[in-house]
């Protein structure tokens, strides 16, 4: 079974910083998926950022980028130029597939308040 | 059109009552999952269908009954629920269940359920 380990249950960032949150994984699989989902307030998740495990580049979407380090099986989410609107529960997600589908394991989350 | 869109928001009930989740969707998806959300905690996964047949029940007791009536809609009924069954309630869609990054879930606004 695979687990997903979000070691920073709070963390607080000031505006237009930057912020690093951890996740680490354990899986036996070799082939698989990673993505961060935020779930603010409004508690709709919302997809952050995907990478593919047998992509050694890391991804990026605009102010997000990951660090994806396969033999260390960790995978950290940094947001720059922190804004308002990051505030919210991040969860780190590990995703891989079976014949009768894909399956999502989550990790406990880690709550991001960006301040003023 | 890429949302997923859950009914009701709220949904407050007895431990007799007999109630029902609606969760659609218009994104030509081929795969739907229901989620349970406990405050403070990842989603947790219930069911999946895909092609509107069953493929994964996560152990969930017979008192939550999915239902896939087409490819774009999906319920979840409920009877007899107990207190500690209060939670959101998440709906995903995606693509298919085959391997591949194209088959990330995307989430719905969810359902906040309060049993008394």
């Amino acid at each position: 079974a695979q687990t997903v380990t979000q070691s920073q249950p709070e963390m607080s960032v000031q505006e237009a910083e930057t912020v690093t949150l951890s996740c680490t994984y354990d899986t036996s699989e070799s082939n698989y998926y990673l993505f961060w989902y935020k779930q603010p307030p409004s508690r709709q998740m919302i997809l952050v950022i995907r990478q593919e495990a047998y992509k050694q580049q890391n991804a990026t979407e605009n102010r997000f980028s990951v660090n994806f380090q396969k033999a260390a099986k960790s995978f950290s989410l940094k947001i720059s130029d922190s804004q308002l609107g990051d505030t919210a529960m991040y969860f780190c997600a590990f995703m891989k597939h079976n014949n009768a589908g894909n399956m999502l394991t989550f990790g406990g989350g880690t709550r991001l308040m960006v301040k003023p | 059109d890429t949302e997923v869109t859950q009914t009701p928001k709220h949904l407050v009930m007895g431990m007799t009552n007999k109630k029902s989740l609606k969760c659609e969707q218009h994104m030509g998806h081929r795969a739907m999952y229901w989620y349970k959300q406990k405050a403070k905690k990842p989603p947790e996964l219930m069911f999946v269908y895909s092609y509107e047949k069953l493929s994964i029940n996560e152990s969930v007791p017979s008192r939550f009954s999915p239902e896939c009536p087409n490819s774009s809609l999906l319920n979840l009924h409920l009877h007899a629920l107990q207190p500690e069954d209060s939670a959101l309630y998440l709906c995903a869609s995606s693509q298919g269940v085959r391997r591949g990054i194209y088959n990330e879930q995307f989430f719905g606004p969810g359902t906040r359920l309060t049993v008394l």
